[in-house]
């Protein structure tokens, strides 16, 4: 089975401390992303990569960073951690789609980081 | 709003009834894809429906997608109190990029409670 870990289950930090998610993924996936979960808003995209080095913005990339310098590890980074970024940040992986008709493979994620920012 | 939204938002049901749970979304789609989140948890992906497909089984799971009502529904025969959870539906957005494939969004969730 695949297995995307994530570095902690719960995390509190001050605002204005620089916070690292860390997310490592076993099955040789190409993709990885990061999600934040908040209540009435679903999971919204913070960013993705489809390979060592590169990433693009998802949908709320604001007041976040990344880096991915091995495959298997997809680190998510709060610069400087503010109260509005207290969530669950979920981290996913994925294969890149074999073939143009039928888009994604399913995503494998880890089981969640609640950070609170206080 | 979402391109993915699910219907009802909140589900209670008694062990062995059936559950329904529908999605809407807005734009065309390459794939739809349901996936279930159990309290605090990670999301576990249940099946993927391709948008040339119309109907889909997966143990007493029975997804459906019609795509000239942009809507899919995901159907849990028999259902047990295990299978008490959050049911998220996903869509690309039918934008297919050549590094990456496409992206999910996904909707809201149906909170289901099974009741023993």
């Amino acid at each position: 089975d695949v297995k995307v870990t994530q570095s902690s289950r719960y995390l509190v930090k001050r605002t204005g401390e620089k916070v690292f998610l860390e997310c490592v993924q076993d099955m040789d996936h190409e993709n990885m992303f990061w999600y934040r979960q908040d209540p009435g808003l679903g999971l919204r995209l913070i960013y993705f990569s489809y390979d060592v080095k590169m990433k693009e913005k998802g949908d709320i990339p604001e007041g976040y960073s990344v880096s991915r310098e091995k495959k298997e590890r997809f680190s998510l980074i709060l610069e400087s951690a503010s109260t509005n970024q207290t969530s669950m940040y979920l981290c996913a992986s994925s294969f890149v789609a074999a073939a143009k008709v039928g888009g994604n493979s399913p995503l494998h994620f880890g089981n969640g980081t609640r950070l609170t920012v206080t | 709003s979402q391109q993915g939204e699910e219907d009802p938002q909140a589900l209670s049901i008694q062990e062995g009834e059936n559950a329904t749970m529908n999605c809407s979304y807005k734009t065309s789609i390459n794939n739809l894809q349901w996936y279930r989140q159990n309290s605090g948890r990670g999301l576990v992906h249940l099946i993927l429906i391709r948008s040339n497909e119309r109907e889909k089984h997966s143990g007493r799971l029975r997804v459906t997608l019609d795509t000239s009502k942009k809507s899919s529904s995901l159907l849990i025969t028999a259902s047990r109190a295990a299978d008490t959870a959050s049911y998220f539906c996903a869509t690309d957005r039918g934008i297919y990029q050549e590094t990456s494939g496409s992206r999910l969004t996904f909707g809201e969730g149906t909170q289901l409670t099974v009741n023993p």
